[in-house]
């Protein structure tokens, strides 16, 4: 069975101070990880997918690499407005479609 | 373009009743999602379809039923509500293409009691 832990639950941050989340990931065949956003009552929103060991992508202060075993999401000097719910989640296997999600963690921006 | 379109956005039901929550996409997406998100957790894959007319079942399929007769509309049943079922609900499509690119629904928060 596909399993997806993100680390921490909850992350503080003050404005402008780096830090990154962690989604380690058990899978028998990885055929994507990708990282999403979700602001309170809102769908989650598509951010990256990473396909294979070594890649790395980035947009705006993120930027998301992936290892076999884990996937890191770096924030490089966060604003307020980065406070959100970043979702990690799998693919893996013959079944396109049949994503796994870990719980998420919580990003809080102070200014 | 709307994108992905979920109605009713708030629903209280109580304890055996039925209902359909409605999905609709317009942007000529092959794939389309269920999945549930209970507070403070991630997103569970109820069902999901490749294209109109195929369905399959995700990681909680028990309680719901799915179909897919056009490739814009994905509509789910529950068919005896129960309390369990208390959750937020969000639909979703990706493109054949990028299928791990979903798109996400505003979702539909519904209170079984």
């Amino acid at each position: 069975e596909d399993q997806v832990t993100q680390s921490p639950e909850a992350l503080r941050l003050q404005e402008g101070e780096s830090s990154s989340l962690n989604c380690s990931y058990t899978v028998s065949g990885l055929r994507g990880l990708f990282w999403y956003r979700q602001d309170p009552g809102k769908g989650p929103e598509f951010l990256f997918t990473l396909y294979s060991a070594g890649e790395e992508k980035e947009k705006e202060r993120l930027k998301a690499t992936l290892t076999k075993k884990e996937s890191f999401l770096h924030i490089t000097a966060p604003k307020p407005e980065d406070s959100a719910t970043y979702l990690c989640a799998v693919q893996a296997g013959t079944n396109a479609g049949k994503s796994t999600f870990g719980d998420g963690t919580t990003l809080t921006v102070k200014p | 373009n709307a994108g992905v379109t979920q109605t009713p956005k708030f629903r209280i039901l109580k304890i055996g009743q039925s209902m359909t929550l409605q999905c609709t996409q317009d942007m000529n997406h092959n794939y389309m999602y269920w999945y549930r998100q209970d507070p403070g957790m991630g997103l569970k894959l109820i069902y999901y379809s490749v294209g109109a007319g195929i369905t399959d079942k995700g990681e909680v399929p028990n309680g719901y039923n799915v179909s897919r007769s056009t490739t814009e509309d994905f509509p789910l049943r529950l068919l005896s509500a129960a309390p369990s079922q208390t959750s937020v609900y969000f639909c979703a499509s990706s493109p054949r293409d990028r299928v791990y690119e979903q798109y996400f629904g505003p979702g539909t928060r519904l209170t079984v009691t």
